[in-house]
């Protein structure tokens, strides 16, 4: 089983919808997880981080974790054609003593007009 | 500085020339990564420092790779007898401490991208 995994996409949903975006990960210890944002040719943009089970809610972003499942998602509310970007799902996966930020492949999103 | 700082921000090479890659990160940050880039890929975990420890190098694709960090600041990755397929945007992110709970922010540079020709 890969480390982190997405689902690849790429995703496409109309403006004003309801975009969900899906990553699950290898290791159950594992107690950080970021979604990160990148629009083409940038660098990676942290948009939400969450530590514990259940939602957290910023603004049209809820990010929610699911430990026992090993799942953590990132819903986008009201999508906007801003919104098309590739996110990257990032976990803290245990290495030996230390934890390293291991990334999935990304999801391409698009958001029509 | 404000933010996580590369140089240069664009690099074309020959092939078999060595490159150096800079990462300046931001004051106060404790730990320092790279990545690499491919063209419509993933990040690829390259390298790690926290503080003091031995740097995690598990991600390093070869021996030609190597990193330093220099008074626990700003890192230096060198690319030695660069190839065709080292081409890609090699990204640093450093790592600040958020509170109590050992939960840690990361923010990334901008990015170097290398061309080898």
């Amino acid at each position: 089983q890969k480390e982190v995994e997405q689902n690849s996409g790429p995703l496409s949903v109309p403006e004003g919808a309801i975009a969900s975006l899906n990553c699950t990960y290898s290791d159950r210890g594992s107690q950080s997880f970021f979604w990160y944002r990148q629009y083409s040719g940038k660098s990676p943009e942290l948009i939400m981080s969450i530590y514990s089970n259940g939602d957290k809610e910023d603004g049209r972003f809820t990010a929610q974790l699911n430990k026992a499942s090993q799942y953590v998602s990132l819903l986008i509310r009201d999508s906007q054609p801003s919104d098309s970007a590739t996110y990257l799902c990032a976990v803290n996966l245990r290495g030996g003593s230390n934890y390293k930020l291991t990334f999935g492949k990304g999801t391409l999103l698009t958001v029509n007009p | 500085g404000a933010g996580v700082s590369q140089s240069p921000s664009n690099k074309v090479t020959e092939k078999g020339k060595d490159v150096e890659l800079r990462c300046d990160p931001i004051s106060g940050h404790t730990a320092l990564y790279w990545y690499r880039q491919s063209l419509g890929q993933g990040l690829e975990f390259l390298i790690y420092f926290q503080g003091n420890s031995a740097p995690d190098k598990s991600g390093l694709p070869s021996d030609r790779f190597s990193a330093e960090r220099t008074g626990g600041s700003v890192s230096t990755l060198t690319i030695q007898r660069t190839q065709q397929e080292d081409s890609a945007v090699y990204l640093c992110a450093s790592r600040r401490e958020l509170g109590t709970t050992g939960v840690y922010g990361y923010t990334f540079g901008s990015g170097t991208r290398l061309t080898v020709v």
